[in-house]
């Protein structure tokens, strides 16, 4: 079954406690993203990768991380996390060239306390 | 500045009618346009999509429609059933010079009454 799949799906850290939310695809896609999903605010890009070993900073990069080591791998690392970045995190995927779909992770709900 | 703009936050229409979700943009060269659709705890789901060249696009009970003058397009629901109700999202492709991003409106929250 084609997927995009996130760990974990709910996650409550401290401030300041690194952490790594993965995202794997089964597509063989070459364009990830990683979004974050606040009220009123919809969908906000965080980072994107284009394909391996090729990353960009999306609306809103500060105090994330990614890397692109894999075709089917894009982990989400939140070196040192505060509370503004409690919110609803979604990992996608989809084909590079642009007339085509996004499939989308099941989401990763984090809080920061 | 938002270049994808849904203007309704929320929209209650009646089962069995039509549900009408529109979306603006700004930026002439966005070649590209997908509906999604959320329900809690999941996430968006692709809907129904229309490229730059067409003015309208139907799959069953949903049709896209766009206006390139006006840089607007709608979702159009007929009939509406209850497991309609959901939050939209429009998305915009912003085509090579942009990386072929997806550009994101804030998303209308349907809701269908029985």
């Amino acid at each position: 079954e084609a997927q995009v799949t996130q760990n974990p799906r709910y996650l409550i850290t401290v401030t300041g406690k690194k952490l790594t939310v993965t995202c794997s695809q089964n597509m063989n896609h070459e364009y990830m993203s990683w979004y974050r999903q606040d009220p009123g605010l919809g969908l906000r890009q965080i980072y994107y990768s284009m394909n391996v070993e090729v990353t960009d900073k999306g609306d809103v990069p500060e105090g994330y991380k990614v890397s692109r080591k894999e075709k089917r791998n894009f982990p989400l690392i939140l070196e040192s996390p505060s509370p503004n970045q409690t919110s609803l995190y979604f990992c996608a995927s989809r084909f590079r060239q642009g007339r085509t779909e996004a499939f989308f992770g099941q989401g990763t709900r984090l809080t920061v306390v | 500045d938002q270049q994808v703009k849904q203007n309704s936050p929320s929209l209650s229409v009646q089962e069995g009618r039509i549900s009408i979700l529109n979306c603006d943009y700004t930026n002439s060269m966005f070649d590209y346009f997908l509906w999604y659709k959320k329900y809690p705890a999941e996430g968006p789901t692709f809907l129904i999509s229309i490229s730059s060249i067409k003015d309208k696009n139907e799959d069953g009970r949903f049709t896209v429609f766009l206006n390139k003058s006006a840089k607007h397009l709608s979702l159009h629901i007929v009939p509406s059933q209850p497991g309609d109700s959901a939050v939209y999202f429009c998305a915009a492709n912003a085509g090579l010079g942009s990386n072929y991003q997806l550009i994101w409106g804030a998303g209308t929250k349907l809701i269908i009454k029985p």
